[in-house]
């Protein structure tokens, strides 16, 4: 059983870039969140995506903007890449009203 | 004033010593409980998940929830090596993981 899978594994973007990350959910899951986590600091939550629709959002702006396809998978995109948006990108997924969520192993972005 | 908060350590433990993790919080609205185990360059594992208060055991793993305190903490009993990682508390007010608020992480060595 496929746990969550993202792509690329890394990335380096020069700042003012645009980016794509992507994510396929753990199977049988219908809903995938996106965090940030900075060098020595906790995941923080970017948004949540649940039957195509972003359900919840944290406190980042709107250059951050995600999409989820109908086979559950999803992207999170970032514009006007700035130096400060380096960091390990991470997905996760879980069962529709289920709370246990399943991460993945990151995408690791550096921007130059 | 973070929402949570967790030592980030470090903390050095012989093989074999039980080892106490904590976070502490401050939104009453959390009821899900969360602990991940975090590898360098690795996405969080999760290791254990508590509704509510009380107390969930799970082989070497014991998760604590006190929500009259708003103090969580997970014992590792027999600490080996490979346990050594970075432990991450989450918590969430909603069900379908919606915004897991994370503690910073408290990086852990078991020495042989």
């Amino acid at each position: 059983d496929a746990g969550v899978t993202q792509s690329p594994t890394h990335l380096i973007k020069t700042r003012g870039q645009q980016v794509t990350l992507r994510c396929s959910p753990k199977s049988g899951h219908d809903t995938v969140s996106w965090y940030q986590q900075a060098l020595g600091q906790g995941p923080q939550f970017i948004f949540q995506y649940y039957e195509e629709e972003e359900r919840q959002r944290g406190n980042f702006p709107d250059r951050f903007s995600g999409h989820q396809f109908p086979n559950y998978s999803s992207e999170l995109n970032v514009n006007a890449l700035l130096l400060g948006d380096s960091a390990l990108y991470l997905c996760a997924s879980n069962p529709g009203q289920g709370t246990e969520a399943f991460f993945g192993q990151g995408t690791r972005l550096t921007v130059v | 004033q973070k929402e949570v908060e967790q030592d980030p350590g470090p903390l050095s433990v012989p093989e074999g010593a039980i080892v106490s993790l904590n976070c502490t919080y401050s939104n009453s609205a959390f009821q899900y409980f969360m602990w991940y185990r975090q590898y360098s360059r690795k996405g969080p594992e999760l290791l254990m998940y508590t509704y509510s208060s009380g107390n969930k055991e799970d082989g070497r793993f014991t998760a604590q929830v006190d929500k009259s305190s708003k103090y969580i903490s997970l014992f590792i009993r027999d600490s080996q090596p490979s346990d050594s990682a970075t432990y991450l508390c989450a918590m969430s007010a909603d069900q379908g993981a919606q915004k897991l608020v994370f503690g910073q992480g408290t990086r852990l060595t078991i020495n042989p």
